[in-house]
């Protein structure tokens, strides 16, 4: 079965700090991680994939086979980051996502 | 079209009320997928079309809850005996057919339909 745990609902930084969001899965064969994210009144959207290994709005994510991981990562919080982020696995066909963190970043 | 489109995008029913949700893919995604998210909640997979190949109905909660697409059109999302339980946002998602990680192709969404069963 796919599964997909973000283990913090909520999640706030100070303007500037380092920011993780956390994400671990469960999947039997090899998978395909993704983060998204939601503005506020925006819609879904793809912040980036695993396989590209790119940085997008500064953030990056690197896949941990080992630990089952996929976490977020930023070294430095802007307030335009504060969104909700979905971690998403791909499995043999469809895409299944965590429950979410919501991040607000405080100035 | 320039996006993905679903209507209503809000509903208030009456418990025992059956509800219909249309979703109109992007001209050329062969891949629907059908989202829940409850309030405070992460997005629950309920079903995924892709082509003409049968559909992954693995996430419908209940018999109640069905789902039709007609080719690579337009996808109906059928919940019967509505149940205040059901009220949520139901986001309707296309891609190409093929596997996300390709270049080029990703998910996009549709604004939701909120339900609010009453």
């Amino acid at each position: 079965a796919q599964r997909v745990t973000q283990p913090e609902k909520l999640l706030s930084v100070f303007k500037g700090a380092p920011v993780e969001l956390k994400c671990n899965y469960s999947y039997s064969g090899s998978p395909e991680l993704f983060w998204y994210v939601q503005y506020s009144r925006q819609r879904l959207q793809l912040l980036l994939r695993h396989i590209s290994r790119e940085s997008i709005k500064g953030f990056t994510a690197d896949l941990n086979k080992g630990e089952t991981s996929f976490h977020l990562k930023k070294p430095f919080a802007q307030e335009e980051d504060s969104a909700m982020y979905y971690c998403a696995l791909q499995g043999a066909q469809k895409l299944v996502f965590g429950q979410g963190t919501r991040l607000t970043i405080n100035p | 079209g320039a996006g993905v489109s679903q209507s209503p995008s809000n509903k208030v029913t009456e418990k025992g009320k059956d509800v219909e949700l249309r979703c109109d893919p992007i001209s050329g995604h062969t891949a629907l997928y059908w989202y829940r998210q409850r309030l405070g909640q992460g997005l629950e997979f309920l079903i995924y079309f892709q082509g003409n190949s049968a559909p992954d109905k693995s996430g419908l909660p209940s018999d109640r809850f069905s789902a039709e697409r007609t080719g690579e059109s337009v996808s109906t999302l059928t919940i019967q005996r509505t149940q205040q339980e059901d009220s949520a946002v139901y986001l309707c998602a296309s891609s190409l057919d093929r596997p996300l990680i390709s270049p080029g192709n990703t998910i996009y969404f549709g604004e939701g339909s909120w339900l609010t069963v009453v």
